[in-house]
């Protein structure tokens, strides 16, 4: 069973500093993908950043990247030059390329509250 | 995502009660699928449809039902709402045709409160 772990409730940062957030996965497949959204007051679900497990490159937006470790079946989100804008709760995901169910598996969420 | 809307935005409920959210998409997405969101416990899947006349469970199936009436469309109802339904209600599309079928976009949610 695919499980995706976010062992960080709550982070804080402040305004344009770096800030990491922390994901794990268990999957015995291969071939998947790897997802941050960000769910900001508003509500809406809003990808951040997409990672192909097949590439070693990290994926990188702006001021957005991940460092993903496959061996170690971690998957973590940097924040560089944080902004009022970027609270948010941050959500990782994780959804298997070979299944048919084509259904993404969510953690848990951390709330990120970026201070003046 | 204005592609993927989502109404009602916000509804209140008596238990008992049936009730539909709606969801349309103008992405031209093939996949559709419906998420509940509860505080402190992400987003879990409750019924996904690949193309109109493919419709499957999700992981928290009961007390929902769904219909695909076209591409751009997927309605889930709750049969006799309880209050333990109250929650955050998503819709996501993916497109698959075109081997983009890992990334779902999402609509702006609808929260529903059963009294």
């Amino acid at each position: 069973a695919q499980t995706v772990t976010q062992s960080q409730p709550e982070m804080s940062v402040q305004e344009a500093e770096t800030v990491t957030l922390s994901c794990t996965y268990d999957t015995s497949e291969n071939n998947y993908y790897l997802f941050w959204y960000k769910q900001p007051p508003s509500r809406q679900m809003i990808l951040v950043i997409r990672q192909e497990a097949y590439k070693q490159q990290n994926a990188t937006e702006n001021r957005f990247s991940v460092n993903f470790q496959k061996a170690a079946k971690s998957f973590s989100l940097k924040i560089s030059d944080s902004q009022l804008g970027d609270t948010a709760m941050y959500f990782c995901a994780f959804i298997d390329r070979g299944s048919t169910l084509g259904r993404l598996y969510f953690g848990r969420g951390t709330q990120l509250t970026v201070w003046p | 995502d204005a592609d993927v809307t989502q109404t009602p935005r916000n509804r209140i409920t008596k238990t008992g009660k049936r009730i539909m959210l709606e969801c349309s998409q103008t992405k031209g997405h093939d996949r559709m699928y419906w998420y509940r969101q509860d505080p402190g416990l992400g987003l879990r899947l409750i019924y996904y449809s690949f193309d109109v006349k493919d419709i499957n469970k999700g992981e928290i199936s009961d007390g929902y039902s769904v219909s695909r009436q076209a591409q751009a469309k997927f309605s889930l109802s709750l049969e006799s709402a309880i209050p333990n339904q109250t929650a955050l209600y998503f819709c996501a599309t993916s497109d698959h045709r075109r081997g983009l079928q890992e990334t779902q976009y999402f609509g702006p949610g609808t929260r529903l409160l059963v009294l």
